[in-house]
C-alpha cells in the first residue's frame, strides 16, 4: 500500500527557504510511471499546485511560483523534495505531497508550514 | 491558464437529499482531465472522480460525475452524514499545469 510521509521544519523565517521532503513507501519514485508532486493550501483557502517531478526526472512548475521553486528526487532514499525560496507570510500553508498522473490519486497527510519571524 | 469556477459556494442540504455541484471551466477541458475531490476538516483531499465520470477505488456509487467541454457536475444521489465536506474540481492542462476550483462547501441544513 502506498504511503507518503512529509517532513521538514514547520516554521520558516521570511526571506528564507522552505524545505519539505516526502518519503515514499509502497512504490518507487524512479521506476513508477507517475508524477510526484506538491500542492499547498493556505489556512481556510483552496488548493494550489506547486509543481511536480516525473519518474524520469523532468520537472514542471506552476508558472506563478516557478522562479522560487525547485523539486528534486533522491532515489537512494525513495524521497522527493520541495524547496521554495524567498518566502513571505503568503507562503504560510499546509503543504501536501502526492502521487499523480492526470488526477492526484494519493496524498500525504499534509503539514502546516508557518512563515514568521 | 484555465480557470475553474465552482458553484454554489455553499450548499445547505439535509441527509437523504440529492446534491448537485457545478464546475465551469474558462476554456474547454478534455473529459479525461477533470477530477473531483472531497476534503474534510484536518484531512488531505480524497480523489472521488477522475476522467469526469469514473469513480476512484472505494468510492460509493452514490457519487457520480458528468459533463464535457466547459461544464461538469458532481452529483451525490442521497446524502449521508459523512458526505458533508468541501468539494473541489481539478483539471489537467498542457505544459503540464494543474488547477483547482475554489471549492463548494456542502453543509448540513
Amino acid at each position: 500500500q502506498l504511503q507518503l510521509q512529509e517532513s521538514g521544519p514547520g516554521l520558516v523565517k521570511p526571506s528564507e527557504t522552505l524545505s519539505r521532503t516526502c518519503t515514499v513507501s509502497g512504490d518507487s519514485v524512479s521506476r513508477s510511471s507517475y508524477y510526484w508532486g506538491w500542492i499547498r493550501q493556505p489556512p481556510g483557502k483552496g488548493l494550489e499546485w506547486i509543481g511536480s517531478i516525473y519518474y524520469s526526472g523532468s520537472t514542471y512548475y506552476n508558472p506563478s511560483l516557478k522562479s522560487r521553486v525547485t523539486i528534486s528526487v533522491d532515489t537512494s532514499k525513495n524521497q522527493f523534495s520541495l524547496k521554495l525560496s524567498s518566502v513571505t507570510a503568503a507562503d504560510t500553508a499546509v503543504y501536501y505531497c502526492a502521487r499523480h498522473y492526470n488526477s492526484f490519486d494519493d496524498w500525504g497527510q499534509g503539514t502546516l508550514v508557518t512563515v514568521s519571524s | 491558464e484555465i480557470v475553474l469556477t465552482q458553484s454554489p459556494g455553499t450548499l445547505s442540504l439535509s441527509p437523504g437529499e440529492r446534491a448537485t455541484l457545478s464546475c465551469r471551466a474558462s476554456q474547454s477541458v478534455s473529459s479525461s482531465y477533470l477530477a473531483w475531490y472531497q476534503q474534510k476538516p484536518g484531512q488531505a483531499p480524497r480523489l472521488l472522480i477522475y476522467g469526469a465520470s469514473s469513480r476512484a477505488t472505494g468510492i460509493p456509487d452514490r457519487f457520480s460525475g458528468s459533463g464535457s467541454g466547459t461544464d461538469f457536475t458532481l452529483t451525490i444521489s442521497r446524502l449521508e452524514a459523512e458526505d458533508f465536506a468541501v468539494y473541489y474540481c481539478q483539471q489537467y492542462g498542457s505544459s503540464p499545469m494543474y488547477t483547482f476550483g475554489q471549492g463548494t462547501k456542502l453543509e448540513i441544513k
